[in-house]
């Protein structure tokens, strides 16, 4: 049973940096036959996709975000992360990791999402 | 990129059917056989119930059907029942410069 657990801090200061972390279990972040996704809800807006990465490493991000965002692959562990920066109160959302196949828009395994409020 | 619109909710009878729209443009929907459908109960991980149009992934019941008509997409679920009560999102491949687009989602409330 595949399973996607995000983790990170609850609350951050307007500016600074925000870094999210997915542990996958039942599937390895470093077969090729997957992406790694990050997808953001915020209050009032449409599911927004951020990027994906690889397990090549190579990552993709979504035209509104990539100047502020950045996707890496954990060293040992079977886990990736999002890193953000220079928050601001827009980002406030429900931040979720998901698994799609490689080449594809439809996410098959979701975690439960990690609220992220931006406030001071 | 432009969202996908849904109805913000819809409301049905236990037993009844209901079916939720998802209205997109040439670049997504109407271009790409690729929109899914995920039902999301709050607290709980989103759960895919519908890939490339009508495909129902393994486990997903059956009285949940996908379909598509130009740029519209539409999910229908049929015989209501009280745990179908959740949100209800769309998603699809698009031409513009991102992975996938989504819908603002749609609350489904099971009278």
């Amino acid at each position: 049973q595949v399973q996607l657990r995000e983790s990170g801090p609850g609350l951050v200061k307007p500016s600074q940096t925000l870094t999210l972390t997915c542990t996958v279990s039942g599937a390895s972040i470093r077969r090729a036959d997957y992406y790694w996704n990050w997808i953001r809800h915020r209050p009032g807006e449409a599911l927004e996709w951020i990027g994906y990465i690889y397990h090549s490493g190579d990552a993709y991000y979504s035209p509104s975000l990539k100047r502020r965002v950045s996707i890496s692959l954990g060293t040992s562990q079977n886990q990736f992360s999002l890193r953000v920066t220079s928050l601001t109160a827009a980002d406030t959302g429900l931040y979720y990791c998901a698994r799609s196949y490689s080449g594809s828009s439809t996410f098959d395994y979701w975690g439960q999402g990690t609220l992220v409020t931006v406030s001071s | 990129q432009s969202a996908l619109t849904q109805p913000a909710s819809v409301s049905g009878s236990p037993g009844q059917s209901i079916t939720i729209s998802c209205t997109g443009t040439s670049s997504d929907i109407g271009r790409y056989k690729y929109v899914s459908w995920y039902q999301h109960h709050a607290g709980k991980a989103p759960k895919l119930i519908i890939s490339a149009v009508s495909d129902r992934p393994s486990g997903v019941s059956h009285r949940f059907s996908g379909s598509k008509s130009g740029n519209t997409a539409s999910l229908t679920i049929s015989g209501l029942q009280a745990d179908d009560e959740a949100d209800y999102y769309c998603g699809s491949y698009t031409s513009e410069d991102t992975l996938a687009v989504f819908g603002g989602g749609t609350k489904l409330t099971v009278l």
